[in-house]
């Protein structure tokens, strides 16, 4: 079975100041990984995900993510942080075989302080 | 394509009514999803589809019924609301196995049961 850990439910960071929001995953087989954003009262808005390939990933809105096997991590992050950047984000696991449904963690919020 | 629509957008219903939510995907996709979103826990996954006349419990099914008579349509019914079932529902498709992995999310029903 997959699952995800979120460490911190909440996060706050100043304005310009790095983002780093950590993922933590279990899968059987190789996983596919992403990161979803959510702005209150909104759905959900894919941010970046890793399927194969190279392992660091590029997202929108200057986010992006390391695979580490070895760690079992997908941690997001981002150089410097903006106003616009508070919303929740999720973090989620995938096999691409199977159900091909998704598996989230629990979510961190993200504060940012002017 | 208008992707994956939902219906309705909020509903308020008394427990022990019935109702079912409605998702439609015009992509063509095999798979299909229903999760519910539920304050510090994520989207769990309820319900599943890997095609037309096959549906499959996710993680927490009870309290909901499914069924896949069309590659486009996936309606959640809830048989008698209760309030444990407030949530957050989405829906979401993805192209069978072979494909590239991409997870399509409708925007999101808020459903009060009082």
């Amino acid at each position: 079975a997959q699952s995800v850990t979120q460490l911190g439910s909440h996060v706050s960071v100043s304005e310009g100041a790095l983002v780093l929001l950590r993922c933590n995953y279990s899968s059987s087989v190789p996983p596919y990984l992403f990161w979803y954003v959510q702005y209150p009262n909104q759905g959900l808005q894919l941010l970046l995900k890793y399927t194969t390939g190279a392992t660091l990933v590029k997202g929108i809105n200057g986010f992006e993510a390391e695979f580490k096997k070895s760690e079992t991590s997908f941690h997001l992050t981002k150089p410097s942080a903006h106003m616009s950047d508070a919303a929740e984000y999720f973090c989620a696991v995938s096999e691409d075989m199977g159900r091909r449904a998704l598996t989230f963690g629990s979510g961190t919020r993200l504060q940012v302080q002017p | 394509n208008a992707g994956v629509t939902q219906t309705p957008k909020f509903q308020v219903l008394k427990t022990g009514q019935s109702m079912t939510l409605q998702c439609a995907q015009d992509m063509n996709h095999e798979y299909m999803s229903w999760y519910r979103q539920d304050p510090g826990m994520g989207l769990r996954l309820i319900h599943y589809s890997v095609g037309a006349g096959i549906t499959d419990q996710g993680e927490v099914p009870n309290g909901y019924n499914v069924s896949r008579s069309t590659t486009e349509d996936f309606p959640l019914r809830l048989l008698s609301a209760a309030p444990s079932q407030t949530s957050v529902y989405f829906c979401a498709s993805t192209p069978a196995p072979g494909a590239p992995y991409e997870q399509y999310f409708g925007p999101g029903t808020r459903l009060t049961v009082t």
